[in-house]
């Protein structure tokens, strides 16, 4: 079974806080890709990051980490410093194939709202 | 560029009316997605085609028809919906070329449906 937990619902935090964001997955496929996205209140999925399973080196992109651990099959999602512009519901995926086509599943996502 | 376009953004219809929402993408991606996403919840995915063609059907009911007239474009045909098909239709594209490979994919801005 493929599935994506997202057992934050919420978290609110003050501006210039840093805050993580968990996601914990389970697949059997030795081949997979995760994922993660931030949904704005205007609505747009914007994407973030793309990992496959065989690269569980750690990326930093700006003010944005993520930290992906096979032993405990967790990809978390840092975000240093937070700004008001970061409030969202940011959603964890996981990326496979079915019938020749891609297929992701979705986290229930966290909603994140940062307060000035 | 990595935009995805829809149309309308907006839409209201009664239970007997017929519309179309329309998607458009220009980067040469070979699979197109349709995702419903209610409130305070993850997208679901409709369909999916890949080079043109349905490649998955998650059990949509028939009231939706999906179409993709060429590579760029992709439209779902809405026709005699209920009240509970009201919400957040999102599209997507992914590049799709390498088997075994899965892509990040690209989100429109959505249509935000109401059906009365």
């Amino acid at each position: 079974a493929q599935k994506v937990t997202q057992a934050q619902t919420e978290i609110s935090v003050v501006e210039k806080e840093d805050v993580t964001l968990d996601c914990v997955y389970e697949t059997r496929d030795t081949t997979y890709y995760l994922f993660w996205y931030k949904q704005p209140p205007s609505g747009e999925l914007v994407f973030l990051i793309r990992r496959n399973s065989f690269d569980e080196q750690n990326e930093i992109s700006g003010r944005y980490s993520w930290n992906f651990q096979k032993s405990t099959s967790s990809f978390n999602f840092t975000i240093t410093a937070s700004q008001v512009v970061d409030s969202a519901v940011y959603f964890c995926a996981l990326g496979r194939r079915q019938g020749g086509s891609e297929k992701l599943v979705f986290g229930k996502g966290t909603k994140l709202t940062v307060n000035p | 560029d990595t935009e995805v376009t829809q149309t309308p953004k907006h839409l209201v219809m009664g239970m007997t009316n017929k519309k179309s929402l329309k998607c458009e993408q220009h980067m040469g991606h070979r699979a197109m997605y349709w995702y419903k996403q209610k409130a305070k919840k993850p997208p679901e995915l409709m369909f999916v085609y890949s080079y043109e063609k349905l490649s998955i059907n998650e059990s949509v009911p028939s009231r939706f028809s999906p179409e993709c007239p060429n590579s760029s474009l992709l439209n779902l045909h809405l026709h005699a919906l209920q009240p509970e098909d009201s919400a957040l239709y999102l599209c997507a594209s992914s590049q799709d070329v390498l088997a075994g490979t899965v892509y990040e994919q690209y989100f429109g801005p959505g249509t935000r449906l109401t059906v009365t």
